[in-house]
């Protein structure tokens, strides 16, 4: 079983939709949650950074942390075509003060105009 | 563009070549790292440097693997008698080194073993 679970989609909506994406993870050490963004061929974007359970709001994006169930998620309200992408969880636990990330699948999404 | 910068983007090679990547980070960030993507799934952790020393190397970097950082600046990634299971998205990120850092990742090297 791997530590991070996370639905790999793929996840179609129209746009102005609100789309949740989600993962699930074991590891209850991992004390930082992070929501990537991935263009086809490109690296990572960081999204969102959230420490600890509760919630996070920036513009559009909602990121929510439920340590208790280990559940994680990301709420994209008003979608855009320009959303479309391949949205990544990940989390670490603080080592020798450095972070590990651990990755989920990733969720293919695309926004329908 | 002061983001972190990754060379070749692309490299194609045959069975058994060695390759290497470059990799230079954001300007004044101490903490490096390496991953690997292959496709449809996200990256997993290979190695970080903290400055030019390598603190932690993951189970995936097998013995063909090895990375440097030599003056604390930018790191190489050498991959010896590549094998086809290696054809994978290579990622570096770069962070400041402080609690609670954020991973700043480079667009990849993308690696086609033949």
């Amino acid at each position: 079983q791997k530590e991070v679970e996370q639905d790999p989609g793929p996840l179609s909506v129209p746009e102005g939709a609100i789309v949740s994406l989600n993962c699930t993870y074991s590891n209850s050490a991992f004390q930082y949650f992070m929501w990537y963004r991935q263009y086809s061929r490109k690296g990572p974007e960081l999204l969102m950074y959230t420490y600890s359970s509760g919630n996070k709001e920036d513009g559009r994006f909602t990121a929510q942390v439920d340590k208790s169930s280990k559940y994680i998620s990301l709420f994209i309200r008003d979608s855009q075509p320009s959303d479309s992408a391949t949205y990544l969880c990940a989390m670490s636990a603080e080592i020798q003060g450095a972070q590990k990330l651990v990755f989920g699948q990733g969720t293919r999404l695309t926004i329908n105009p | 563009d002061t983001g972190v910068s990754q060379n070749p983007r692309h490299k194609i090679t045959k069975r058994g070549q060695n390759v290497t990547f470059r990799c230079d980070p954001i300007s004044e960030h101490n903490r490096l790292y390496w991953y690997r993507q292959t496709l449809g799934q996200g990256p997993e952790f290979l190695t970080y440097f903290q400055n030019e020393a390598q603190l932690e190397k993951s189970r995936l970097l097998s013995d063909r693997f090895s990375a440097e950082r030599p003056k604390g600046s930018f790191s190489t990634l050498e991959i010896q008698r590549t094998e086809q299971g290696d054809s994978a998205m290579y990622l570096c990120a770069s962070s400041l080194g402080f609690w609670r850092e954020t991973q700043y990742f480079g667009p990849g090297t993308r690696l086609l073993v033949l």
